[in-house]
């Protein structure tokens, strides 16, 4: 069965700092990896995929993340703090199209003026 | 085009009642799912629904059901309510092309439901 280990419930940064986020997931098959953000009181928003192809994979908002397979692992980053950063983001996996997204716990950002 | 929309966005609701929310997916997108979201179990799967049928379905009790419609609506139905069943409940849509893509879902904003 796959599964998603976000490590870190929450992480705090100060702005203009480098932001990092850990997902680790496991998965019998190459995986399909989301990150999505959720703001307070909202839905949640995609900020970037990997599916095939290139391993660094650019997101909205400034975000990318890295596509390790020796390393089971898609970290998120940012290179630099935003105030509107502050969320809770959720790494997510799914091994086919049939099958349902497997959530990780989540991480809350905050972000320190 | 319109998002991912659920009604209502807030319900409060005693124990033993029922509820049914409802989703209207994007416009052209033919899965929906929908997921319970809680502080202390994050986000989990309850079903999803391609062409009127049910294709995935999460660990849930029977107490929670849901169907789809002709036009992609869906529903999703909590019977005799618990106090544990208050939670943000999220719907999300995608085209539901099958075999092994990695399609975005798109959420709703959820419908917060707080049983009393």
């Amino acid at each position: 069965a796959q599964s998603v280990t976000q490590l870190g419930s929450h992480v705090s940064v100060s702005e203009g700092a480098l932001v990092l986020l850990r997902c680790n997931y496991s998965s019998s098959v190459p995986p399909y990896l989301f990150w999505y953000v959720q703001y307070p009181n909202q839905g949640l928003q995609l900020l970037l995929k990997y599916t095939t192809g290139a391993t660094l994979v650019k997101g909205i908002n400034g975000f990318e993340a890295e596509f390790k397979k020796s390393e089971t692992s898609f970290h998120l980053t940012k290179p630099s703090a935003h105030m509107s950063d502050a969320a809770e983001y959720f790494c997510a996996v799914k091994n086919s199209g049939n099958t349902p997204l497997v959530f990780g716990k989540g991480t809350r950002l905050s972000v320190i003026a | 085009k319109a998002g991912v929309t659920q009604t209502p966005r807030y319900l409060i609701k005693t124990r033993g009642q029922q509820v049914t929310l409802s989703c209207s997916p994007i416009s052209g997108h033919r899965s929906v799912s929908w997921y319970q979201q809680t502080p202390g179990q994050g986000l989990q799967f309850l079903f999803e629904y391609f062409s009127e049928t049910q294709r995935n379905k999460g660990n849930f009790p029977g107490r929670f059901s849901g169907r789809q419609f002709s036009n992609s609506r869906s529903e999703m139905n909590v019977s005799t309510l618990e106090l544990g069943d208050s939670a943000l409940y999220l719907c999300a849509s995608s085209l539901g092309t099958s075999g092994r893509t990695g399609e975005t879902q798109y959420f709703g904003p959820g419908t917060r439901l707080l049983v009393l």
